[in-house]
């Protein structure tokens, strides 16, 4: 069966600081690998999207970078934060091909003060 | 740019309603339709899927696609107050880029 962990589970962080999320997939070989960004409540936005190792592409720009350094991992990240940075982090896989579902982890709570 | 709307933005229903959820979406082309569901605090996970006109049925959940309309709905018989969630419709082609609706909160009241 395939797992999704998500790294931290929530975090508090200053305007300014630098961050890193992360997330791995075990049980599935070379995922699709995807963030999304929720406000409170909102809808889901993609950010980034993945196909193979090495292998990144944005999809909105949110002074946020993601990289994909092995198969099963895949990490979110900024220098400076930002107040609206603030949300629900979720990474997500998916099998490749772009009719199959999309499956999300348990998520990050980011507060940036 | 592919655009989806729904509505209603909140919606609250008494236990065993039938419930109605609207989403319309700007790109003809779209190939495919999702309903997700997301509980307070969870992840989101979905519900079903439909990639062709017409209308599908999976035990108390039928979702009812009309591409020349541009409209894709969910509907609940029998609502029950697990049901309450935020329920989010998406769609894409083929391409990477899932397009999410803002979302509709249904709350089931007992």
């Amino acid at each position: 069966a395939q797992t999704i962990h998500q790294w931290p589970v929530a975090e508090i962080k200053a305007v300014g600081s630098p961050l890193s999320l992360g997330c791995t997939i075990k049980g599935k070989s070379s995922p699709n690998l995807y963030w999304y960004w929720q406000a409170t409540g909102g809808t889901l936005q993609q950010l980034f999207y993945s196909i193979t190792v090495g292998q990144v592409e944005s999809v909105v720009q949110l002074n946020l970078s993601a990289s994909r350094p092995k198969d099963d991992q895949f990490i979110l990240s900024t220098e400076k934060l930002l107040l609206s940075h603030s949300g629900f982090y979720l990474c997500a896989w998916s099998l490749r091909d772009w009719a199959y579902e999309q499956y999300f982890g348990p998520g990050t709570r980011l507060t940036v003060l | 740019q592919q655009n989806v709307q729904q509505s209603p933005e909140s919606l609250i229903v008494p236990e065993g309603a039938r419930t109605s959820l609207n989403c319309t979406f700007s790109d003809s082309a779209s190939q495919y339709f999702w309903w997700y569901r997301q509980h307070s605090g969870k992840a989101p996970k979905a519900l079903m899927s439909i990639f062709s006109n017409g209308e599908k049925e999976e035990g108390r959940f039928t979702i009812h696609l009309n591409k020349a309309s541009l409209h894709f709905s969910l509907h609940i018989r029998d609502s029950q107050p697990s049901d309450s969630a935020l329920y989010l419709c998406a769609n894409n082609n083929a391409g990477a880029k899932l397009t999410f609706g803002g979302g509709t909160r249904l709350t089931v009241r007992p």
